[in-house]
């Protein structure tokens, strides 16, 4: 059974710095896709980034990178230059061979001014 | 923009009550999906449907059915509410192979 785990239930940062968030996957699968989403506080959520494993290439969006390391299974999102905006909920996320999301518990971010 | 609409963003309900929940999406999505969502567990799939009156089990099905009687609308039915299903319900819709488009939730309390 495939499982995501992100081990920060919560973390902070300081605006206009960098933070990074783990999470880590186990499957046997070798083609799959990975995400990020963002749950801002009372808001929907959205995609942030999306990476599919068959990619060596680290997918970006603007100030959002993500470090995909696939024989450690591992798929960490860096946000830079951290703005009040960032804060939220961020999910990690993996599907493969389905439409079917398997989310991981949460890491809950706060950027302070 | 693609829009995914819940009927109530709050609902309090009473221990057997029949509970309704009610998405609709604006972009002729094939897939639409209910999640419940509770601190501590992410989010976890109740029921997926790939097509008008198409229904697949997700994770945690148990106590909840779902109807698909139109394309853009996806209902989750609570056929006799308990408190240990008060939670966070999100509702979202995708293309096949497309990223996933989530509503503002509706938060459930069952007393």
């Amino acid at each position: 059974a495939q499982t995501v785990t992100q081990s920060q239930p919560e973390m902070s940062v300081q605006e206009a710095e960098t933070v990074t968030l783990s999470c880590t996957y186990d499957t046997s699968e070798n083609n799959y896709y990975l995400f990020w989403y963002k749950q801002p506080p009372s808001r929907q959520m959205i995609l942030v980034i999306r990476q599919e494993a068959y990619k060596q290439q680290n997918a970006t969006e603007n100030r959002f990178s993500v470090n995909f390391q696939k024989a450690a299974k591992s798929f960490s999102l860096k946000i830079s230059d951290s703005q009040l905006g960032d804060t939220a909920m961020y999910f990690c996320a993996f599907s493969y061979n389905t439409d079917k999301l398997i989310f991981g518990t949460g890491t809950r971010l706060q950027v302070f001014p | 923009d693609v829009k995914v609409t819940q009927s109530s963003r709050y609902l309090v309900k009473r221990t057997g009550e029949k509970v309704f929940l009610e998405c609709v999406q604006d972009m002729d999505h094939e897939n639409m999906f209910w999640y419940r969502q509770d601190p501590g567990l992410g989010l976890r799939l109740i029921y997926f449907s790939y097509d008008v009156k198409m229904k697949e089990k997700g994770d945690i099905p148990e106590g909840y059915s779902v109807s698909r009687e139109k394309k853009e609308r996806f209902s989750l039915i609570l056929e006799s509410a308990s408190t240990n299903q008060t939670s966070m319900y999100l509702c979202a819709s995708s293309f096949p192979g497309g990223r996933q488009f989530f509503g503002p939730g509706t938060r459930l309390t069952v007393l």
